[in-house]
């Protein structure tokens, strides 16, 4: 079956402009979280949905960055007003459901803020 | 938080020799041990998990061991082949891995010598 997804997969942004990245889930995951990895790191927790409710979002950097999950499936993560530090790829996963499984990561989001 | 620390950083090893990579953690009430692998510009991909009541896992070539007294789990390579050139990420959670962000280590880059 399909994977999860991201889009677009590259991101050139002006310094103070808005971004949208989204991800598709793989149907029927009730976890979802975002991560950002930037280069030559681990990929560092942003936040985490159980289906549309966001149950924890002390990763995110700074009131610049929002997710949603309105629907409980396709998630997208809003950056306000980049800036050069927010480059990275950003990284979604999906989760079956709450408990000790795996994380079925996106191919990512780069992010190149200039 | 979690403290999440990798050995080593950068590990090179011939074609058929075993490598060893090494995480320790600080949370005593982290009860699921996985190792995710990514390949350059890929995601990562979870290559083997082990959970809080099981000491070892083994698939094929590769192995976990979890020592929790200790607090330090570490992944084992048999017969390395090139293939296995990537780097290594430890993430160990305290509620399993569905219901929290993962807290990954810096990496292992293992490089498999021909």
């Amino acid at each position: 079956g399909a994977g999860v997804s991201q889009s677009p997969r590259y991101k050139v942004a002006k310094r103070g402009q808005d971004v949208a990245l989204r991800c598709d889930p793989i149907s029927g995951h009730v976890s979802l979280f975002w991560y950002q990895q930037a280069l030559g790191q681990g990929p560092e927790f942003l936040t985490y949905f159980q289906n549309e409710a966001q149950l924890d979002k002390s990763g995110l950097p700074s009131d610049r960055f929002f997710a949603e999950r309105p629907e409980g499936s396709v998630s997208t993560l809003k950056i306000q007003r980049t800036q050069q530090e927010d480059s990275a790829v950003y990284l979604c996963a999906s989760s079956p459901r709450e408990g000790p499984y795996e994380q079925y990561f996106g191919p990512g989001t780069r992010l190149t803020v200039t | 938080g979690e403290n999440v620390e990798q050995h080593p950083s950068t590990l090179s090893v011939q074609e058929g020799d075993s490598a060893v990579i090494k995480c320790t953690y600080s949370d005593s009430a982290s009860n699921y041990f996985p190792w995710y692998k990514q390949e350059l510009g890929k995601r990562p991909q979870l290559i083997i998990d082990i959970r809080s009541n099981v000491g070892e896992k083994k698939d094929q070539r590769i192995a976990v061991t979890l020592n929790k007294t200790a607090k330090h789990f570490s992944l084992h390579i048999t017969e390395t082949q090139p293939e296995d050139s990537a780097v290594y990420f430890c993430a160990p959670s305290t509620s399993g891995g569905g219901a929290d962000g993962l807290t990954f280590g810096k990496g292992t880059h293992l490089i498999i010598q021909p």
